[in-house]
């Protein structure tokens, strides 16, 4: 199976900043890297697919890069409402897997 | 958007069966994967099963094959999941997904499954 590996486990920061956050595969896993936003209650939302595409309705302020085995979700100008759980999953090969999810919290 | 909807959680006994729903409301669903993940409480997501868009295919995560059992009815806009032989760890809130080519695109709201005695 791929380990998917999410650094920082969580992050506090204030309305108005830039924070990124790295996902690690334990192999190649190309660009099928998709990244993910729960809030606490709630069901999971898509936010990108292929590393760096984002799903129709997220807005430009997430953008995903990388490639291979390293890839980061940057979230520019935080508001209110970004303040949640992310998740990495690779869907290179079954099973899927997901990272641990990085807790954004506010500072 | 597509919607979709899960039903049939409940508390079960160590040992039983629950039969899980999710009906999508789009007659679209033919077209598309489907899979079920599920999220411990307090705990991360864990994929758990993936079923083509015909029910030709399908794959499971290895904590629940043979005891799963992933299903479509095309006809009714309907994903299933079947579980038998429940342990105490299958415990957790599952969620259907709507797949985009190999990659999740959309998400159920989620139905809760609690095994305790």
């Amino acid at each position: 199976d791929i380990q998917m590996t999410q650094s920082p486990s969580s992050l506090s920061a204030s309305v108005g900043d830039r924070v990124t956050i790295t996902c690690r595969a334990s192999q190649d896993i190309t660009n099928f890297l998709a990244w993910f936003q729960q809030k606490p209650g709630k069901a999971p939302k898509s936010l990108i697919y292929g590393a760096s595409n984002l799903q129709p309705g997220v807005p430009s302020k997430f953008s995903g890069s990388g490639s291979g085995t390293e890839f980061t979700l940057t979230i520019s100008s935080l508001q209110p409402e970004d303040f949640a759980t992310y998740y990495c999953q690779q869907y290179d090969s079954y099973p899927l897997t997901f990272g641990q999810g990085t807790r954004l919290e506010i500072k | 958007e597509v919607q979709l909807v899960e039903s049939g959680g409940g508390l079960v006994q160590p040992g039983g069966s629950l039969r899980l729903s999710c009906a999508a409301s789009t007659s679209t669903f033919s077209n598309f994967w489907m899979h079920w993940v599920r999220q411990a409480p307090g705990e991360g997501l864990v994929w758990v099963s993936r079923i083509s868009s015909d029910g030709s295919s399908t794959i499971y995560a290895d904590s629940v094959k043979g005891r799963f059992t992933i299903s479509r009815d095309n006809a009714k806009n309907t994903l299933y999941l079947q579980m038998k032989s429940l342990r105490a760890d299958d415990t957790a809130v599952y969620y259907c997904a709507r797949g985009m080519g190999p990659f999740i695109a959309v998400w159920g709201q989620g139905t809760l499954v609690s095994v305790s005695s």
